[in-house]
């Protein structure tokens, strides 16, 4: 049974490009977080998904980013126009059902922007 | 949420039984601890979860004192693959519904051959 999967794992984009980071979630699984983990810091609650449903996008900065978790496909987090700020590990989690504390986390992305 | 303050950082030498406290002060009726696991370069990962007492697992021991005001994460016998920044989580019990983790800094636990 795949984890969780992300790609790229590594992205480097220029000032002012679009990334688009890809999460698959474990088999039978049907939520979806995003966190952000900053250099030396814990990671942050961005936002959580169900199925073509936004639920919480309360930890996600209010312009430039958005989440899609589509009926098809994986989960996408889309970042326009980045900025150096945006350099960070970007790591998905999924769970079975709306989980208190067990979620299952994917090996991250790494954004870099020049 | 209820803050919680873990040591920065400790070293073991391997095959030594590793403890790291976690001080949760304010932690609520139904609040239960959550510890992870991470690795460089890689997610967190789930490792144990307790209310109070004692749970055991196979990777992992946790002990919470009757007030909760506080827990240890045991690791028994540690090893090199060990080395790697562990997470004390406070939050609502499994099945309430939360879940924004939050995650603090952590402990960076270095052993040393």
């Amino acid at each position: 049974n795949a984890g969780v999967m992300q790609n790229p794992r590594h992205l480097v984009r220029r000032r002012g490009q679009e990334a688009r980071l890809r999460c698959s979630p474990m088999k039978g699984h049907s939520h979806v977080y995003w966190y952000r983990q900053l250099p030396e810091e814990g990671l942050k609650f961005m936002v959580y998904l169900q199925k073509e449903n936004i639920i919480d996008e309360s930890g996600m900065p209010k312009e430039r980013f958005s989440a899609e978790f589509p009926k098809e496909g994986p989960s996408i987090l889309r970042i326009q126009q980045v900025v150096r700020g945006d350099s960070a590990a970007y790591f998905c989690a999924s769970s079975f059902g709306r989980s208190s504390y067990e979620q299952y986390f994917g090996p991250g992305t790494r954004l870099t922007v020049t | 949420l209820a803050k919680t303050t873990q040591p920065i950082s400790m070293d073991s030498y391997e095959g030594q039984e590793v403890n790291i406290t976690c001080s949760h002060n304010n932690i609520a009726t139904n609040d239960y601890i959550t510890w992870y696991q991470q690795f460089p370069s890689q997610g967190p990962r789930f490792i144990i979860q307790g209310y109070k007492t004692k749970v055991t697992n196979e990777v992992a021991s946790l002990f919470i004192p009757a007030d909760r005001k506080s827990s240890t994460l045991s690791l028994p016998r540690v090893s090199l693959s060990d080395t790697a920044v562990y997470y004390c989580l406070v939050g609502a019990s499994p099945g309430a519904g939360s879940y924004q983790l939050t995650f603090g800094k952590g402990t960076k636990l270095s052993v040393i051959p």
